[in-house]
């Protein structure tokens, strides 16, 4: 089956620093990639869709200059919390999305618990 | 606009035990696609079923079943012969076919399945 990766799995930084966190589709290629965040005992909260080659499109309320994404190539976005702070410490969660001979569907990456100090 | 119920926050049921999780979404599209997922403690997301508006057959996955009624906008999630480690959250989910096929979220069902 499609498999995505994320890397890493956790993180511990310091306030102030900032932390990329990549997605790789390891068996097919994402025109689409989706990046989420969870709160505990939240749902998941859409962030934004990347798609490659172009500029991701963000949701409201997320700030596309705190939290970059790149998606350069099929196979590989990341995203980067820029000067991170403690109020951005959460599970971050990419999906990818397959093309139309896999029906579209998408395919989560395990996720990455990021803990801001 | 499209939206996801989950209204059950959390479920607590003794092993063994059935367990019904309610899901009722909201869309004007005629084409769309109704998701389960399974989140344990790990926090990976396990995919259970999809299935799309043109199929309202119930689908019976070994312990698992769903039912789907578009009379009501419904998908609602069965298990049968509850086990421990059926404990996690589920999310119910729905997507268009435009938007990228972006999923819309329930807000999750903590089930807690007790020994």
């Amino acid at each position: 089956g499609a498999v995505v990766s994320q890397h890493p799995s956790w993180v511990i930084c310091k306030s102030g620093t900032s932390v990329k966190i990549e997605c790789r589709s390891l068996d097919f290629q994402a025109t689409t990639m989706f990046w989420y965040r969870q709160f505990p005992k939240q749902s998941l909260m859409l962030m934004a869709t990347s798609n490659e080659g172009s500029k991701a499109t963000y949701e409201q309320g997320v700030e596309k200059d705190k939290f970059l994404i790149n998606h350069a190539s099929l196979t590989l976005s990341t995203l980067t919390v820029t000067s991170a702070h403690p109020e951005d410490s959460s599970f971050y969660i990419c999906s990818a999305r397959a093309g139309l001979a896999m029906r579209y569907e998408q395919y989560f990456g395990p996720g990455t618990r990021l803990t801001v100090t | 606009a499209q939206k996801v119920t989950q209204a059950q926050t959390e479920i607590s049921v003794v092993e063994k035990e059935d367990v019904t999780l309610d899901c009722v979404y909201e869309t004007r599209d005629t084409t769309y696609y109704l998701f389960w997922y399974k989140q344990p403690p790990s926090g990976e997301l396990v995919f259970l079923i999809r299935r799309n508006s043109f199929d309202e057959q119930n689908e019976i996955s070994g312990r698992y079943s769903w039912n789907f009624q578009k009379s009501t906008s419904s998908f609602n999630f069965t298990i049968t012969a509850s086990q421990v480690v059926d404990s996690a959250v589920y999310f119910c989910a729905l997507s268009g076919t435009d938007s990228n096929y972006q999923l819309i979220w329930g807000a999750g069902t903590k089930l807690i399945i007790k020994p």
